[in-house]
């Protein structure tokens, strides 16, 4: 069966400090991969979404950015965090193989607090 | 432009009572699909069902049961019979052919004992 994992699953970080959080699928091949985020109390933002490795697309421009170099890792990085940068952030995939607006499978998310 | 309103923003029921989660979408395909998910307090999105447009039979799955509805863009979620363990924020998505997911804001269930 598939699994998802990402982690941390908490930090805590200072304003202007580089991030780096990972997402890895296990048990399938070529899944579509998506990073979202949760500000608190709020619903889910689209980030980042990828069909393949090194392909990359952004649905919001901001100080984030994400890499895929392996089939099934998937990378959501900042090189200066900001306090709007803050909130829960979700890996989630789906097959590769169907359609990318099928059913999504999240992750256990992290939790990111900028102070 | 696609778009999921979930007008509820809390819900509050005692155990064992019914409850209905509202969802409304926007979409100007004639292809698309609608989702249901649930966010218990740990955090993790669990999907709990997927519906195509062109299928607009109910579905029922124990507890759980959604009624479609095209006609007033409507896919909502009733719980029979709730449980504490119900408790959780609850998502409706939407998304066109080939195209992303869009949640919409969540509901969150409170299911006192």
């Amino acid at each position: 069966s598939q699994t998802i994992h990402q982690w941390p699953a908490t930090l805590v970080q200072p304003v202007g400090s580089p991030l780096s959080l990972e997402c890895t699928v296990e048990g399938t091949s070529n899944p579509n991969l998506y990073w979202y985020r949760q500000a608190a109390g709020r619903g889910l933002q689209l980030l980042f979404y990828s069909v393949g490795i090194g392909q990359i697309s952004s649905e919001v421009p901001q100080n984030l950015s994400a890499s895929r170099p392996q089939d099934r890792q998937f990378i959501l990085s900042s090189k200066k965090l900001l306090l709007s940068d803050s909130g829960f952030y979700l890996c989630a995939w789906n097959n590769g193989l169907e359609k990318i607006s099928y059913e999504q499978y999240f992750g256990p998310g992290t939790r990111l607090t900028v102070t | 432009a696609q778009k999921v309103t979930q007008a509820q923003t809390e819900i509050s029921v005692v155990e064992k009572e019914d409850v209905t989660l509202d969802c409304v979408y926007e979409t100007r395909d004639t292809t698309y699909y609608l989702f249901w998910y649930k966010q218990p307090p740990s955090g993790e999105l669990v999907f709990l069902i997927r519906r195509n447009s062109f299928d607009e039979q109910n579905e029922i799955s124990g507890r759980y049961s959604w009624n479609f509805q095209k006609s007033t863009s409507s896919f909502n979620f009733t719980i029979t019979a709730s449980q504490v363990v119900d408790s959780a924020v609850y998502f409706c998505a939407l998304s066109e052919t080939n195209n992303d997911m869009r949640f919409g804001a969540g509901t969150r269930l409170t299911v006192k004992p």
